[in-house]
């Protein structure tokens, strides 16, 4: 079965900083990967995704992650920070074969400090 | 544009009380995915439709729920006999047919309360 770990519940960091969010995935085959980002009140909207080619994949917002498949790692970053990026991040996975959903992590909430 | 819709936003029931919701999907999506996410964690798979049909229910979705797409447009999610656990939000997603590689486009989902 599929799965996803964000191990990092809640990060603070200040604005301008850079930012990295942690995400490990278990998948059998080679994986789909996703970022999400949720403001309160608000659905989803997808940041970047990954199949397949280069590992490091550029999405909105100034955010890319790099697929790292000897560690089953899809992390999140981006090198400055500004306060509306503060949110909750949810990384997925899918495939492609038999389950068509995704399968979110638990999140992590990010704060921005002036 | 018209995304993912998604009514009502926010339902308050007593314990017992039957609800529903539904989701209209952006038009030309085939696919059709019913969350749900409680308050600290990411959403969990619910169902999934394929224009009307319903292919894939996971073990959280008791007898108690039902989901439908009559015309493989938009759906709806019924809640029997509403318990306190069912307090959530219930979020509505679809994409289009093209291979499996798509992603979800999120309504900004169905908050429901239960007393």
């Amino acid at each position: 079965a599929q799965s996803v770990t964000q191990p990092d519940i809640h990060i603070t960091v200040s604005e301008g900083a850079s930012l990295e969010l942690r995400c490990n995935y278990s998948y059998g085959a080679t994986p789909y990967l996703f970022w999400y980002v949720q403001s309160p009140g608000q659905g989803l909207q997808l940041l970047l995704k990954y199949f397949s080619g280069d590992t490091l994949v550029q999405g909105i917002k100034g955010f890319e992650a790099e697929f790292k498949r000897s560690q089953s790692s899809f992390n999140l970053r981006k090198p400055s920070v500004h306060w509306s990026d503060a949110a909750e991040y949810f990384c997925a996975v899918g495939s492609d074969t038999g389950r068509r959903a995704l399968t979110f992590g638990s999140g992590t909430r990010l704060q921005v400090q002036p | 544009d018209t995304g993912v819709s998604q009514n009502p936003r926010h339902k308050i029931t007593k314990r017992g009380q039957n609800v529903t919701f539904r989701c209209d999907p952006i038009s030309e999506h085939n696919r059709l995915y019913w969350y749900r996410q409680t308050l600290g964690q990411g959403p969990e798979f619910l169902t999934y439709f394929q224009n009307e049909a319903q292919l894939e229910k996971s073990r959280l979705l008791s007898d108690r729920f039902s989901a439908e797409r009559p015309k493989g447009s938009f759906s709806t999610l019924e809640i029997q006999r509403t318990e306190q656990g069912d307090s959530a939000m219930y979020l509505c997603a679809s994409r289009t047919g093209a291979g499996n590689t798509g992603e979800l486009f999120f309504g900004e989902g169905s908050r429901l309360t239960v007393l």
